[in-house]
């Protein structure tokens, strides 16, 4: 089955503490994202990749950090969490960049920082 | 600064009743501006996808409108369905920034008995 997965699915951690949420796509995706969504906000976009090794800041990308050593995975990377970072966060991915693909995304991360 | 909002922010209706979320937009110039439903604890699935020519696209009992001249788009849904409960965000796409997508609040419909 085609799809995106995140993992976790729900964490609670604690102020400072490095945290990895990882994404993965088996569709051969060259562009991946993350977003986060927080009640009252639409959607924003934290970091992208336009295909391995290649990534960009997106809206909100402070505390974030990002790679893409494979094409198929996309973790994102929180060094020292903060409360502010409690969202849910959702990555996507999509055929290539241009604004026509479509994007699909994973069931989301909830995500606690005390 | 870019802007999509949705209205109203939540709305219940009687199953199989018709409903109308509305959509307006800031964005400018765009490539394309979609429609998507997002049931709890999911992520967002693509209903509808449409250019600023286009005047309307249905999906099934989903029918999207877009006026370009007034920034305004609506999502129509026809016979609602218990399934039809969750939250649907419009969201803009930029001309030019590959991947640039503005998303609306969204609106979160419950379709009750």
């Amino acid at each position: 089955e085609a799809q995106v997965t995140q993992n976790p699915r729900y964490l609670i951690t604690v102020t400072g503490k490095k945290l990895t949420v990882t994404c993965s796509q088996n569709m051969n995706h060259e562009y991946m994202s993350w977003y986060r969504q927080d009640p009252g906000l639409g959607l924003r976009q934290i970091y992208y990749s336009m295909n391995v090794e290649v990534t960009d800041k997106g809206d909100v990308p402070e505390g974030y950090k990002v790679s893409r050593k494979e094409k198929r995975n996309f973790p994102l990377i929180l060094e020292s969490p903060s409360p502010n970072q409690t969202s849910l966060y959702f990555c996507a991915s999509s055929l290539a960049s241009g604004s026509w693909e479509t994007q699909y995304f994973g069931p989301g991360t909830r995500l606690l920082v005390l | 600064k870019n802007q999509v909002e949705q209205s109203p922010q939540s709305l219940i209706i009687l199953e199989g009743k018709n409903c109308t979320l509305q959509c307006n937009y800031t964005v400018s110039p765009f490539s394309n501006l979609r429609w998507y439903k997002q049931d709890t604890g999911r992520g967002p699935v693509s209903l509808t996808i449409m250019t600023f020519s286009e005047n309307t696209k249905s999906n099934g009992r989903y029918t999207a409108t877009l006026d370009a001249d007034t920034k305004q788009s609506s999502l129509h849904i026809t016979a609602s369905q218990l399934s039809d409960s969750a939250s649907y965000i419009c969201v803009v796409i930029h001309t030019g920034t590959a991947s640039k997508l503005t998303f609306g609040t969204g609106t979160r419909l419950q379709v009750t008995l």
